[in-house]
């Protein structure tokens, strides 16, 4: 089983409309989770992190379910600025110096 | 604000090179890696510093070697590049402690002739 697997898309989604997308995971240890926004030929940004069943901030919501071992990613209200790659990244067991690994994220166009 | 500053943000090289990409962090982090990005292979660990001097081996370490003289800058050195390096070179950075959430830098995107 791969270690972080996301659906590429892409996730092509009116505006306005609202959108979900999930990660799943191998590493039942993972006590962190983060969902990246990485726009084209841009670096990464943390846009979300996860420490417990879920968090909200805004139009974005991630919700971790530890048992299925995934955590998805919902977008309300979807603006046109929201079109980009979103990569989840769960962390490691405890906090380690070691990287993160990441998905190979979800395409996602929101067209007007 | 957080700062990893990458050195260049094109690089065009010829097969054979040796080339060293720079990056240098303003946070005082004491952990510090290199990924490479490439199109349906996403985000893949190079190498990862967790002091100075101090190195491990990500995922894909092949081909290169890093350097961690100071705690600000880690450089990754490719010794002989080849066309198969050709891609999209990500620098980040966290504390420890900190919890996980990496601050990446801006990116070279590197192409061997």
């Amino acid at each position: 089983r791969k270690e972080v697997e996301q659906d590429p898309g892409p996730f092509n989604v009116p505006e306005g409309a609202t959108v979900a997308f999930n990660c799943t995971y191998s590493n039942s240890a993972s006590q962190s989770f983060f969902w990246y926004r990485q726009d084209c030929r841009k670096e990464p940004k943390l846009l979300m992190s996860v420490y417990s069943s879920g968090n909200e901030d805004g139009r974005f919501t991630a919700q971790l379910n530890r048992a299925s071992q995934y955590i998805s990613l919902l977008i309300r209200d979807s603006k046109l600025s929201d079109s980009a790659t979103y990569l989840c990244a769960p962390g490691g067991s405890g906090g380690g110096a070691d990287g993160l690994t990441f998905g190979k994220g979800t395409h996602l166009i929101i067209q007007p | 604000d957080v700062k990893v500053t990458q050195s260049s943000r094109y690089l065009v090289k010829r097969t054979g090179e040796k080339v060293f990409l720079e990056c240098v962090q303003d946070m005082d982090h004491e952990n510090m890696f290199w990924y490479r990005q490439d199109p349906g292979l996403g985000l893949r660990l190079i190498y990862f510093s967790y002091d100075v001097k101090m190195k491990e081996k990500g995922d894909i370490p092949e081909g290169y070697s890093v350097s961690r003289e100071k705690k600000e800058r880690f450089s990754l050195i490719l010794e002989s590049a080849s066309t198969n390096q050709t891609s999209m070179y990500l620098c980040a950075s966290k504390p420890t402690g900190g919890g996980e959430k990496l601050f990446f830098g801006s990116g070279t995107q590197l192409s061997v002739l």
